[in-house]
């Protein structure tokens, strides 16, 4: 078992570009998740797949956001035309089923 | 809407005492709740779940507990070292597939 794994772990980029996150879940996990964490804060649901259908979004998710993970496996969360608001932590979890989630180290993303 | 809270926000105490770490939650259907430790720039630890027919959950020197009619979780940590200081989250699970996060207790732990 290695564990949720992502990259890149840190990110800088200009406004107006895009950015693009890798996730690897945990292999035998059907469930993956995306979450957002700004500083001092509790991570905050973006999105989440069972196997390679995109199920549920959060109001959180502009049209700037897509996510995908194709054949069911590894997920990409891409950002369009990045903002300033759009710094922070983006994390992965894994989980089977509704059990217990485990998280990767993250992705930290900072725009100037 | 579900909102999850933790008291207090920082908690600063010397070695070795025992403490309380404090979790509620406004809607007591849940399907499970999770307690997570994070450090510094890091990624979530998770350190205990525990399924909503359970009232409570052990993991060394680590216990949580749950009471759901009442909207509240503790993490009780026993015999606390300096490896134990950072930021405790607990999240909730209602079964809608996310989890919503309190927002943390920021632990030192003063050798």
């Amino acid at each position: 078992d290695t564990g949720v794994s992502q990259d890149p772990r840190h990110k800088i980029t200009k406004r107006g570009q895009n950015v693009t996150f890798r996730c690897d879940p945990i292999s035998e996990h059907n469930r993956l998740y995306w979450y957002r964490q700004t500083l001092g804060q509790g991570p905050e649901f973006l999105t989440y797949f069972q196997n390679e259908a995109q199920l549920e979004k959060s109001r959180l998710l502009s049209d700037r956001f897509s996510a995908e993970r194709p054949k069911g496996s590894f997920s990409t969360l891409e950002i369009q035309r990045t903002e300033q608001g759009d710094s922070a932590m983006y994390l992965c979890a894994s989980s089977l089923g509704q059990e217990e989630q485990f998280f990767g180290p993250g992705t930290r993303l900072t725009v100037l | 809407k579900q909102e999850v809270t933790q008291i207090p926000a920082a908690l600063s105490v010397p070695e070795g005492e025992n403490l309380v770490l404090n979790c509620s939650f406004t809607d007591s259907a849940i399907y499970n709740l999770q307690w997570f430790r994070q450090d510094p720039g890091k990624g979530l630890t998770s350190l205990l779940l525990i399924q909503s027919s359970q009232r409570e959950q052990t993991s060394g020197r680590l216990n949580a507990s749950l009471d759901k009619s009442s909207g509240r979780s503790t993490l009780y940590i026993a015999a606390s070292q300096p490896g134990d200081s950072a930021t405790y989250l607990c999240a909730v699970n209602q079964g809608a597939q996310k989890l919503v996060f309190g927002q943390g207790t920021r632990l030192t732990i003063n050798p």
